[in-house]
């Protein structure tokens, strides 16, 4: 079956703009996590969903971050006013509610210019 | 302070060697996971390891989990080219308001030919 999708899978804008990131989750799959991977890091909790609404967004790192999932499923990620360092991959994942496992999808690298 | 972290950070072995890498903290955790990744892709699960001192096997994989709970380690054997990636650890973080996953800063494996 189909895993979770990311698009674009890259992203080049300059620092200032608004970009959207989105995620198709699996389906059925009513968890889902954004995470910001640095370079030579590991992954950073972002935010997380349950059906539609945000259950914890406790990671965005300032109000210009922001995610929405009006219909339980596919996700969005925006982020306003870009800055050199919001530059990183943008991992989003998936599990049914009360799964073990997270299933991640490639990521969106992102590069503010 | 990172709260998991992760040694060493980067390794170059040759195909057919040995090796251990480690994810160390200074507070308990009720489970662990290990997550492999692939460049261009996201993080894949490994192994999820829960009981103190339990050994876990995954074909030339070992996984074990400290007495204490308080690290964890995953020891290759006779590694191969294809085991070339980003090994990365992480605790789940809440119960019923998800399942967020803290990553440590990962080793990253090169096993040369």
């Amino acid at each position: 079956g189909a895993g979770v999708s990311q698009t674009p899978s890259n992203k080049v804008t300059e620092k200032g703009k608004y970009v959207e990131l989105r995620c198709d989750p699996i389906s059925g799959h009513t968890a889902l996590y954004w995470y910001r991977q640095s370079l030579g890091q590991g992954p950073e909790f972002l935010i997380y969903f349950q059906g539609t609404g945000a259950a914890d967004d406790s990671g965005l790192p300032n109000d210009r971050f922001f995610a929405v999932r009006p219909e339980g499923s596919v996700s969005t990620l925006k982020i306003q006013r870009t800055e050199r360092g919001d530059s990183a991959v943008y991992l989003c994942a998936s599990s049914s509610r009360t799964g073990n496992e997270q299933y991640f999808g490639p990521g969106t690298r992102l590069t503010v210019t | 302070t990172q709260l998991l972290e992760q040694s060493p950070q980067f390794l170059s072995i040759q195909e057919g060697e040995n090796l251990t890498v480690y994810c160390n903290s200074s507070s308990v955790f009720s489970s662990l996971q290990w997550y492999r990744q692939e460049p261009g892709e996201g993080p894949v699960l490994l192994v999820t390891v829960v009981t103190g001192g339990e050994v876990k096997k995954l074909k030339r994989l070992t996984f074990q989990f400290g007495d204490a709970r308080k690290d964890s380690s995953l020891h290759i054997t006779a590694a191969q080219p294809g085991d070339t990636g980003l090994y990365l650890c992480a605790l789940k973080r809440g119960s019923d308001a998800g399942n967020m996953l803290t990553f440590g800063g990962g080793t990253r494996l090169m096993v040369k030919p």
